[in-house]
């Protein structure tokens, strides 16, 4: 049974880095083809992909918040950690992590994802 | 990098079929079979109900069908039931090697 569960502050501060944890089971980061992604919501609007590890190290960024955004994974605990300074009010949002696959040459579907973890910014 | 376009809201009575389209570009729909359909219930995680363009994973309804065509890709919805009532979302992978969502559809079964 494959399950994934964010945990981290519901609350954080204008300026503050946003630590969210990601603790799977039932797959392997280590295997081919696997990766893990952080995706964001914010209240009433669409999904957002933020950034993606794969089980190379391999890592991509959403291309406007790469500066502010850094994916890590440790294996052995299956767990993967998404940090993003300089918190900001627009950054409030349900994070979710989710499994991806790739499907062929390259990464596809999301196929397993987290309850999601509702972050609120505000001073 | 701009969100796929899909329609804002959709509807259907009960046992009609609706599609909805995710209008894409060249570098990410136009250029992968990678295209991916999510379904979310207020509240609740997106659930995978399509890969690959046309593919259902296990335990999807076969209601659910996919198909594309040049840059746009779409999601039927045959025999509309009371719990299809939900949002939808496309998604792509694309030539900055990172995926692309977008930007929602809110489906209405009348």
């Amino acid at each position: 049974q494959i399950t994934l569960k964010e945990s981290g502050p519901t609350l954080v501060k204008p300026t503050q880095t946003l630590t969210l944890t990601c603790t799977f089971s039932g797959f392997s980061l280590s295997t081919s083809g696997v990766g893990l992604a952080w995706i964001r919501q914010p209240p009433g609007k669409a999904l957002e992909w933020l950034a993606i590890v794969y089980w190379d190290d391999d890592k991509r960024y959403r291309s406007s918040l790469q500066s502010r955004l850094s994916i890590t994974k440790d294996t052995s605990r299956h767990q993967v950690v998404l940090t993003l300074t300089n918190m900001d009010p627009m950054d409030t949002a349900t994070y979710f992590c989710a499994r991806q696959l790739w499907s062929g040459s390259y990464p596809d579907f999301f196929d397993y994802w987290g309850q999601g973890t509702l972050v609120t910014v505000s001073s | 990098q701009s969100a796929l376009t899909q329609p804002a809201s959709v509807s259907g009575s009960p046992g009609q079929s609706i599609t909805i389209s995710c209008d894409g570009a060249s570098s990410d729909v136009g250029a992968f079979f990678s295209v991916s359909w999510y379904q979310q219930h207020p509240g609740e995680a997106p659930k995978l109900v399509i890969y690959d363009v046309s593919h259902r994973p296990s335990g999807i309804s076969s209601r659910f069908s996919g198909s594309k065509s040049a840059k746009t890709a779409s999601l039927t919805i045959s025999g509309l039931q009371a719990e299809d009532d939900a949002d939808y979302y496309c998604a792509s992978y694309t030539l900055n090697n990172t995926p692309l969502f977008g930007g929602g559809t809110k489906l209405t079964v009348l």
